[in-house]
């Protein structure tokens, strides 16, 4: 089955302490994106990779890092998490072409700084 | 810069009526424009796309519409059913590139 997946599904954690946030596509997607969703203020991109070893920054990057060292894996880095980084996080992977797909999301990690 | 809107307002309709959404953009010509269904809690999953030069695209019970010189796209979901119920997201891609930003989304209630 063609999927994103993210794990872990739900983490809490305390301020300061260092996590990944993974993120594997199964569909030979050249392009990756991270969003992070709040309530009001709907998903905004925190970081996104075009193909392998290309990175880039978002409208949200502060506090967070991403690497793309192989095709199907993005996965998100939050180096010192602050409460303010408590959100719903989401990966999502497409073709770079513009064909008729749209975006495939994983379901989501909802993370808690305490 | 570029601006989504989406009526933050939830839209309540009787089942078997026509649901309409609407997505307003400004300062921007977007090549395309996507629209995404959104669970509670869950990501968004992909609908439909339809390009600046599609006046119209249809797919199953859904219709989008999308009018370049209003800046509009609508969206429609006929013979509408309690379990379409969730939010709808319109997205738009960043200048030339495939970097999409999206609305806010608006929330669609069906009563049986």
């Amino acid at each position: 089955e063609a999927q994103v997946t993210q794990n872990p599904r739900y983490l809490i954690t305390v301020t300061g302490k260092k996590l990944t946030v993974t993120c594997s596509q199964n569909m030979n997607h050249e392009y990756m994106s991270w969003y992070r969703q709040d309530p009001g203020l709907g998903l905004r991109q925190i970081y996104y990779s075009m193909n392998v070893e290309v990175t880039d920054k978002g409208d949200v990057p502060e506090g967070y890092k991403v690497s793309r060292k192989e095709k199907r894996n993005f996965p998100l880095i939050l180096e010192s998490p602050s409460p303010n980084q408590t959100s719903l996080y989401f990966c999502a992977s497409s073709t770079r072409g513009q064909g008729d797909g749209g975006y495939t999301f994983g379901s989501g990690t909802r993370l808690t700084v305490v | 810069s570029q601006k989504i809107e989406q009526n933050s307002e939830a839209l309540n309709i009787q089942e078997g009526k026509t649901a309409t959404l609407t997505c307003n953009y400004t300062n921007y010509s977007p090549a395309y424009l996507q629209w995404y269904r959104q669970d509670p809690g869950r990501g968004p999953v992909f609908l439909l796309l339809i390009r600046e030069n599609e006046k119209e695209k249809r797919k199953e019970r859904l219709k989008v519409t999308f009018d370049t010189t209003l800046k509009q796209s609508l969206f429609h979901i006929t013979a509408s059913q309690p379990a379409d119920s969730a939010t709808y997201l319109c997205a738009l891609p960043m200048d030339s590139s495939y970097k999409l930003i999206f609305g806010s989304g608006t929330r669609l209630l069906v009563r049986p």
